[in-house]
């Protein structure tokens, strides 16, 4: 059975430009959720996918986007980065129809100058 | 609505001591109860977790918790710690008949451990 990964694990980018994270759920997981962690923070919840359908969304503008793969892997993008979009990105995933658990990756850090 | 709060941002323990980290929530409704640990530029870990039944957990790494309904307590309890557990902890709810079952966090609690 393999975890979650999370790539990149590093990203630097400029204002403006757009990023694709990418998250590969454990074996199994139909339930992909996507949280942004700022430095010295707790995590935000940015928004939900089950099933390849959004199950939920946080308080995150719709410059924040995603998808969820037949394989249930995940993919969030960002358009338009701002400074304040610099945090840890982080991907969970679950098995929404038997208790829930939450597993996480590793996490992306992405830095915006 | 769910929110959580860590009542100690830092605690700072020797190694050997027994440690308690409390976490406070508030929730109209029944949730399940999470504590995880997130090691310096790691991801996090998941210690421990209530879902129903017995309110005493016990988790990895020799960590429990007790789930107290009346006090909307969960607080994580090690006896005797070691170097290795200097982490940030988390408290985390979510509710179980919501459509999706997001966790709402705590701040964290910075544990560290002194030789």
């Amino acid at each position: 059975e393999t975890g979650v990964t999370q790539s990149p694990t590093h990203l630097i980018k400029t204002r403006g430009q757009q990023v694709t994270l990418r998250c590969s759920s454990q074996s199994g997981h139909n339930t992909v959720s996507w949280y942004q962690q700022a430095l010295g923070q707790g995590p935000q919840f940015i928004f939900q996918y089950y099933r390849e359908e959004e199950n939920g969304r946080g308080n995150f503008p719709p410059r924040f986007s995603g998808l969820q793969f037949p394989n249930y892997s995940s993919e969030l993008n960002v358009n338009a980065l701002e400074l304040d979009d610099s945090a840890l990105y982080l991907c969970a995933s679950s098995d929404r129809d038997f208790g829930d658990t939450q597993y996480f990756g590793p996490g992306t850090r992405l830095t915006v100058l | 609505a769910q929110s959580v709060t860590q009542l100690d941002s830092q605690v700072p323990v020797f190694e050997e001591a027994p440690v308690e980290l409390r976490c406070n929530y508030s929730s109209s409704v029944s949730v399940y109860l999470f504590w995880y640990v997130q090691y310096p530029n790691q991801g996090l870990q998941l210690l421990l977790k209530y879902l129903s039944g017995s309110t005493l957990v016990k988790g990895i790494n020799g960590f429990e918790a007790e789930f107290n309904k009346s006090q909307t307590s969960f607080h994580l309890r090690k006896p005797s710690v070691h170097i290795s557990d200097t982490a940030e902890y988390f408290c985390a709810v979510s509710a179980p008949g919501g459509n999706n079952r997001k966790l709402i966090w705590g701040l964290g609690t910075s544990l560290a451990v002194n030789p």
